[in-house]
Formats: structure tokens, C-alpha cells, sequence
């Protein structure tokens, strides 16, 4: 049973950019959700995708969009990419019902320079 | 919204010492889950805990629900258990606030 899968591995933009991570959900997951961490801190929620839609949104700018599509799998888009939004960026899968067990993928570390 | 501290944010300990990390939680939440985070970034889930108790191995861990905390017990400490451990809630609407967490050194 696959887990959860994101690419790239590593990325490295510059200023101003745009950038897109991908993110395949873990066998029978069909709810995807985005986090950003920054070095030395938690994870913090950028959004969250169900039925092909954005369910639910945390404190983050319209830089950040994002897809889901038909096979559940996700893109996670930056724009005008700023030397903050360097961090590891991970996705998480889960079963629709809100509150079940959320299980990350191995993420994937943008560097802005 | 739901504000979630963690305790001690640092912790040292030698090799076959236990040692129990605190999750505080400012709300009632539907979802409450560990995980440690290894040095490649990945979140390894350990529990999924709302309430009541779990053990796997040498680890366990506790959710008073009504007293809004949570503990992770860890013991005969190894060095692979080094890494970050977070504290995540989550609140009605599926999304999860993750603690600042605890860094665990273990020592040979």
C-alpha cells in the first residue's frame, strides 16, 4: 500500500517565480491537505481540497492556489515567489470524514533565493 | 482558534532513560494525533488519540479530553528516537494545528 507521495524532492527558485509541488494521497484517501514549515517550527495549514474544491483555507496570501483532480492527487502553486516562502512544504491525506487520522508525505524543501 | 503549547521544548536524556512530553490544548478538538519528525523532514504518525490510552512498544501515550492535555510516554529511550516530536489537534473544520514541539537528544 503506497503512502503518501510529493515531488519534487528539492527545489530552488528565485525571486519572483512561480512554483508547483505535487502531491499523490495515500490508497483510499480522497481529502488532501497543505502545510508549510518553516525551519524550527510546527507546520502551519495552508489549505485543504475535497471533491475537487478548497474546503477550507489558514492565514495565507492568494499567492498560495491550488487543484485537485479527479484522482484525488494535488498541486500546491506559489506565485511571486518571496525569499519567506522558503521551507519544507508537506501534504497530507485523509479519509473525507473531518477529525480521522491524517498521514504526511515525505515533503519537499523550496529554497528562494 | 485552538492554541496548542508543548513541554519541554528541549529534552536530553541517555540511552535507556524515560521521559514524558506534554501536549496542552486550549479548546475541545475532534482529532488529536503524535508524530516524530526525523531529520529528512518526514512526520511519522504514532498515535491517533482524541481520548483514552494507546501503547505501541515502548511507546504510549494519554488524552484527557476534559482536561485538555495529552502525554507521550517514551520509554528504554534509544538513539533512534532523537528528532522532533509534535502535538497536532485538530479542530471542526479538518485541519490540524500542530505544537512547536519537543526536540528529543538521546545519548549512547
Amino acid at each position: 500500500d503506497a503512502g503518501v507521495t510529493q515531488s519534487p524532492t528539492h527545489l530552488i527558485k528565485t525571486r519572483g517565480q512561480q512554483v508547483t509541488l505535487r502531491c499523490s494521497p495515500k490508497s483510499g484517501h480522497d481529502t488532501v491537505s497543505w502545510y508549510q514549515q518553516a525551519l524550527g517550527q510546527g507546520p502551519q495549514f495552508i489549505f485543504q481540497y475535497y471533491e475537487e474544491e478548497e474546503r477550507q483555507r489558514g492565514n495565507f496570501p492568494d499567492r498560495f492556489s491550488g487543484h485537485q483532480f479527479p484522482n484525488y492527487s494535488s498541486e500546491l502553486n506559489v506565485n511571486a515567489l518571496l525569499l519567506g516562502d522558503s521551507a519544507l512544504y508537506l501534504c497530507a491525506s485523509s479519509p473525507q470524514d473531518r477529525g480521522r487520522e491524517q498521514y504526511f508525505g515525505p515533503g519537499t524543501r523550496l529554497t528562494v533565493t | 482558534g485552538i492554541q496548542v503549547e508543548q513541554s519541554p521544548p528541549d529534552l536530553i536524556l541517555q540511552e535507556g532513560a524515560n521521559s514524558t512530553l506534554r501536549c496542552n490544548f486550549s479548546d475541545s478538538v475532534n482529532n488529536l494525533q503524535w508524530f516524530h519528525q526525523n531529520p529528512w523532514g518526514q512526520l511519522i504518525n504514532l498515535f491517533y488519540i482524541p481520548s483514552g490510552t494507546k501503547q505501541n512498544g515502548r511507546l504510549s501515550a494519554t488524552t484527557v479530553a476534559t482536561e485538555r492535555y495529552s502525554l507521550l510516554y517514551i520509554s528504554s529511550s534509544q538513539t533512534t528516537d532523537s528528532g522532533v516530536y509534535f502535538c497536532a489537534v485538530g479542530g471542526s473544520q479538518g485541519n490540524l494545528i500542530f505544537g512547536k514541539g519537543t526536540k528529543l537528544s538521546v545519548k549512547p
